[in-house]
Parts: C-alpha cells; structure tokens; sequence
C-alpha cells in the first residue's frame, strides 16, 4: 500500500474489555515495529516482528499485551483486561528490510485507545 | 538500556528566528535519527547519523553528530510556521527505536 494503516483510529472501551488493534505495513516491508505513545512523550518501544518471528518483545508492558503476525504482513495487537493505564496512542511502523537495524521506519496514523 | 535527553522541552519563536534542538547521552551512540511529529500527526523521518562528526543539511534544517559520538543538534535556520511540531531525536538498536522526549516547536507569525 502508499503508507502504513491502522484500524480503527479510535477505539473507547471499558475496563476489563479486550481490544485488538490491527496494522496494515507498507507491502513488501520485511519489519513492523508496535510503539505506544502517551501524550506529549516520544512512542516507546513494544515490540517488533521480522516478517511472522518475534524476535523482540521486551517492550511489552505485561502479559496482557501481545501481538501477532502468522503470514508476515499484517499485524495484531491485543490488550486483554484493558485497564484505564492502556489509555494511549499505539503507533505502527514498518521498514523495508528483514534484518532490523539501523533503518528508517514509517509510522501509521496510530489507534487512540481510550480506557473508561 | 541507552537513553537520550533532548532539551528544551518546548521552544516559542517568532517566525523568521532560528531554532535549535539538543540531544544528550551518556553513552557512546552507534547512530542518532531526527523525527518530525505534526500536531495530530505521526512521527516522520528526517534524517539519521552515523559518523562521528557528521553534519548534514537539509534545505534550512542542519544537522550534527558530535565528535564523540554522545550528542546531537537539529537546527533550523528562519523558521517558518510551517517548521511547527514536536522534533524528536531517536537511537536506533536491533529494531527498537529509543526516543528522546522531544521538543516542542510553535512559531508565531
């Protein structure tokens, strides 16, 4: 595709819902990358994914974070037992190749999750 | 793991003043990206060094990487309003970008 897409761009839910987040890369990108960013700071790492492996996911806040990506394209994220602390904006990114180093990465328009 | 610091934490100008960002670290950095982040927008790449020393240029944007390799600047020389945005510096690893905290830029016509 032209850019990196995420659905939905805003998602309100309750405490103690489960949510999934989706990320569209750019075709042919090899590596996505899942950031959270809280207002006003810089995105903080989640983890990334190499084509379907998971080579990093150290940035996972816990356990009820976890991702997805089975055919190494499309990506899931999903947050079981939301809590209002989830409350941020969730950023994709992906870049072209399979071996992740020191590459420009291209961001979606993110997914605001709001927490109630 | 590597951190950077990144002042000031938010810049006023007049339009057609200059502009500069500092990023900071304790650590020797193997490479240092430059985002740009619009209002209600997302990040966006605007450069990434390497080299100890290396500046590099981009229309009025100039950017540096200290010799020792610890530090970095991102300055605009005559801003424009449409230079506004949060300018975030960023480290590169295996994958995982480490932010600094950014820096807001609004300029006033």
């Amino acid at each position: 595709g032209a850019g990196v897409s995420q659905s939905p761009r805003y998602k309100v839910t309750k405490r103690g819902q489960d949510v999934t987040l989706r990320c569209d890369p750019i075709s042919s990108h090899a590596t996505l990358y899942w950031y959270q960013q809280a207002l006003g700071q810089g995105p903080e790492f989640l983890t990334y994914f190499n084509y379907e492996a998971q080579p990093d996911k150290s940035g996972l806040p816990s356990d009820r974070f976890s991702a997805e990506r089975p055919e190494g394209s499309i990506s899931t994220l999903t947050i079981q037992r939301t809590e209002q602390r989830d409350s941020a904006m969730y950023r994709c990114a992906s870049s072209p190749r399979g071996v992740a180093g020191q590459e420009t990465q291209y961001f979606g328009p993110g997914t605001r999750l709001l927490v109630l | 793991g590597q951190q950077v610091m990144q002042i000031p934490q938010y810049q006023h100008v007049q339009e057609g003043e200059d502009f500069t960002t500092y990023c900071n670290s304790s650590t020797t950095l193997s490479n240092i990206q430059w985002y740009k982040q619009r209002p209600g927008g997302h990040p966006v790449f605007l450069i990434q060094l390497v080299k100890s020393g290396e500046v590099k240029k981009q229309k009025r944007l100039t950017f540096q990487f200290g010799e020792a390799k610890k530090n970095s600047s991102l300055h605009i020389t005559a801003t424009q309003t449409t230079d506004v945005g949060t300018y975030f510096c960023a480290i590169s690893s295996y994958g995982k970008l480490t932010f600094g905290q950014g820096t807001i830029l609004t300029v006033h016509p």
